[in-house]
Order: C-alpha cells, then sequence, then structure tokens
C-alpha cells in the first residue's frame, strides 16, 4: 500500500521569510502524480501545486514550488515571501492509477 | 458561488438520530467523492460516483450510505452513529474519474455525535 508522511505536524514562519514543508512518499509504481493542497481554517481545501512523475522539471505556481526527488521519492514544498494569506493547513497526496492518499497535513502557521 | 456546496456546516445529532449530509457541485463534474477528515488522521476516502454509479466503497460502516441521485447532488445519509464518528466530512468532485484531475472540495460539515 502506499504512504504519504508528512514528518511536520506544524511549521512557523514570519511574513516575507521562505519556508519548506516535508513530505515523503513510499511506491513501487512509476508512473504517479504528487500533489499539494492547502485547507485554510474553516474554509475550502483547494490544489497549490501538482507534478507529473514523469516529469524532471520541478513544478513551479507563483511563489509556490516543489523539489520533487523521484529516487529519494520526496516531494517538498517550498513558500517563498510568505504572506499571512498562506497560513493553513497543507496537504501532501499521491496519486497513482487509481489511489489518492493523503499525508497527515501539516499546520503553517504564519507571523507577521 | 462556490462550486462544491456543503450542508450544513455543523451537524450534532445523538447516536439514535437519522440525518443526511448534502453535496452539491455546480461544476460539471463526472465524479463524487466523500472524504472523511478526522484530526491527526489522513483524509479516508468513503465513496466514490462517477456519472452517478457508485464505484468504490472502502469498507465503510453501514451506518453511512450514500446516493447520488444525478451527477450534481451528492448524499450521505447518517443513522445510528458512534461518538468516533465524529469528524469533518468533505465532498469533492472532478471532472472524470480518475487520480491525475484536480479535485475541487467543499467547505465541509461538521459532525459531533454525542
Amino acid at each position: 500500500a502506499q504512504t504519504v508522511t508528512q514528518s511536520q505536524p506544524e511549521m512557523s514562519v514570519q511574513e516575507a521569510e521562505t519556508v519548506t514543508l516535508s513530505c515523503t512518499y513510499d511506491t513501487s509504481e512509476s508512473d504517479y502524480y504528487l500533489f499539494w493542497y492547502k485547507q485554510p481554517p474553516s474554509r475550502q481545501m483547494i490544489l497549490v501545486i501538482r507534478q507529473e512523475a514523469y516529469k524532471q522539471q520541478n513544478a513551479t505556481e507563483n511563489r509556490f514550488s516543489v523539489n520533487f526527488q523521484k529516487a529519494a521519492k520526496s516531494f517538498s514544498l517550498k513558500i517563498s515571501d510568505s504572506q499571512l494569506g498562506d497560513a493553513a493547513m497543507y496537504f501532501c497526496a499521491w496519486a497513482g492509477y487509481s489511489t489518492l492518499t493523503f499525508g497527515k497535513g501539516t499546520m503553517l502557521l504564519v507571523s507577521p | 458561488e462556490t462550486g462544491v456546496t456543503q450542508t450544513p456546516r455543523h451537524l450534532v445529532m445523538g447516536m439514535t438520530n437519522k440525518k443526511s449530509l448534502k453535496c452539491e457541485q455546480h461544476l460539471g463534474h463526472n465524479a463524487m467523492y466523500w472524504y472523511k477528515q478526522s484530526a491527526k488522521k489522513p483524509l479516508e476516502l468513503m465513496f466514490v460516483y462517477s456519472l452517478e454509479e457508485r464505484v468504490e466503497n472502502n469498507s465503510v460502516p453501514s451506518r453511512f450510505s450514500p446516493e447520488c441521485p444525478n451527477s450534481s447532488h451528492l448524499f450521505l445519509h447518517l443513522h445510528t452513529l458512534q461518538p468516533e464518528d465524529s469528524a469533518l466530512y468533505l465532498c469533492a468532485s472532478s471532472q472524470d474519474l480518475g487520480v491525475a484531475g484536480e479535485l475541487f472540495f467543499g467547505e465541509g460539515s461538521r459532525l459531533t455525535v454525542l
């Protein structure tokens, strides 16, 4: 069975600083997708960024970028120039042929 | 108007009550999902519907009963629940069934079982 591990239950960052959230996964499949979802307090979970495993280039979306290390099965999320609105629970997710598996999440706190 | 709407947002029920959670998506998607979100646990997939047909049931107790009358609506009927069923229940939709696409989530229904 696939597993997704987010080893940081909580992270803190100051506004304008950079923070990296960690995610590792375990799979024997070669083709899959990886996602980071953001869940603000009492608001909808939304997709932040997606990475196809067959692509070597790391995905980026404005201030959000990933460091995808396929051999190490690592998929970290870097948030640059952090903003108060980035405060949320962040979930890493792995998707294979027919299964989507989420990690337990990392709560990101942003201070002024 | 949000793409996926869930009602009620909060629900408190006794173990002998019968209630229902409702989900409506306005995105024209073909697949809909129920997830259970408990504190400090990964999201648990409960049910998957594609074009109104149930395609997955992840060993969910029979006290949870899903219904998908059309591709825009999804219900979760609840009866004789247990306190450990207290959680945030999330509805999601996607354009088609499959894991490559983006999931669109509702805000969730916070369920408390007394």
